[in-house]
């Protein structure tokens, strides 16, 4: 199962909108409801934001949302706040107990 | 409160054992799939595999295969990532993380491990 591809790095200003790519195929991202976003801070651990493509855990502020056509899926920053320059990762379930991950985004807040 | 708390960090040889631990905390162990993820320095997560406590039931990234050995005890609700001949390219920060329906909504701190000679 190869990573799933993402951007290396992606930025917006502070209070704007940044969007980051998640790109599958049809055997995984294609084929499953059940695309899920992460939010890593250097030397923590990583976060769930996003789950089930759009569906956000409780606690996870509604700028984060998430979306997903054909074989990518894409996470939305909106409001962009200092805190939210991190490395995000997608991932998505393939079936039969078989996840990927994505490449990884670092994003910058400007 | 759900809590997953990892053993410390470790520096081995090329060629040693090691076995690190994950101790869930504040739900069902037994009934929660729990995971293991490889973040070599630098990289991106890389999904190892996972094991059903209550039944010891396991299933390997491919990639994985063969490389390390997922298990679990579900009486001291603790899972273990374990390997028998580490190589430099063992080294990494291992994740173990709660699995809930298809996502992992809870992580521990992580393990550095460290394999040089």
């Amino acid at each position: 199962q190869s990573a799933l591809t993402q951007p290396p790095s992606a930025s917006g200003s502070l209070g704007h909108s940044v969007t980051i790519s998640c790109t599958g195929t049809s055997s995984d991202i294609g084929g499953s409801h059940y695309v899920s976003w992460y939010q890593q801070h250097p030397g923590k651990a990583p976060k769930l934001m996003i789950f089930e493509v759009s569906k956000r855990p409780s606690g996870v502020p509604d700028r984060f949302s998430g979306s997903k056509s054909g074989n990518t899926a894409s996470l939305t920053v909106s409001g962009l706040q200092a805190d939210d320059e991190a490395d995000y990762f997608c991932s998505s379930y393939v079936a039969r107990n078989n996840f990927v991950f994505g490449t990884g985004t670092k994003v910058t807040v400007l | 409160e759900v809590q997953l708390v990892q053993s410390g960090a470790e520096v081995k040889k090329p060629g040693e054992s090691l076995k690190i631990s994950c101790k869930g905390s504040g739900y069902s162990f037994s009934t929660h799939w729990i995971g293991w993820v490889r973040q070599m320095p630098g990289k991106g997560l890389e999904w190892m595999g996972i094991i059903y406590p209550d039944d010891s039931e396991t299933k390997y990234n491919t990639s994985f295969q063969g490389q390390a050995t997922i298990s679990a005890d579900k009486s001291t609700t603790t899972a273990y990532l374990q390997w028998n001949n580490l190589k430099a390219s063992d080294t990494a920060t291992y994740y173990c993380a709660r699995r809930r329906d298809h996502n992992f909504d809870y992580w521990g701190q992580g393990t550095l491990v460290t394999v040089s000679s």
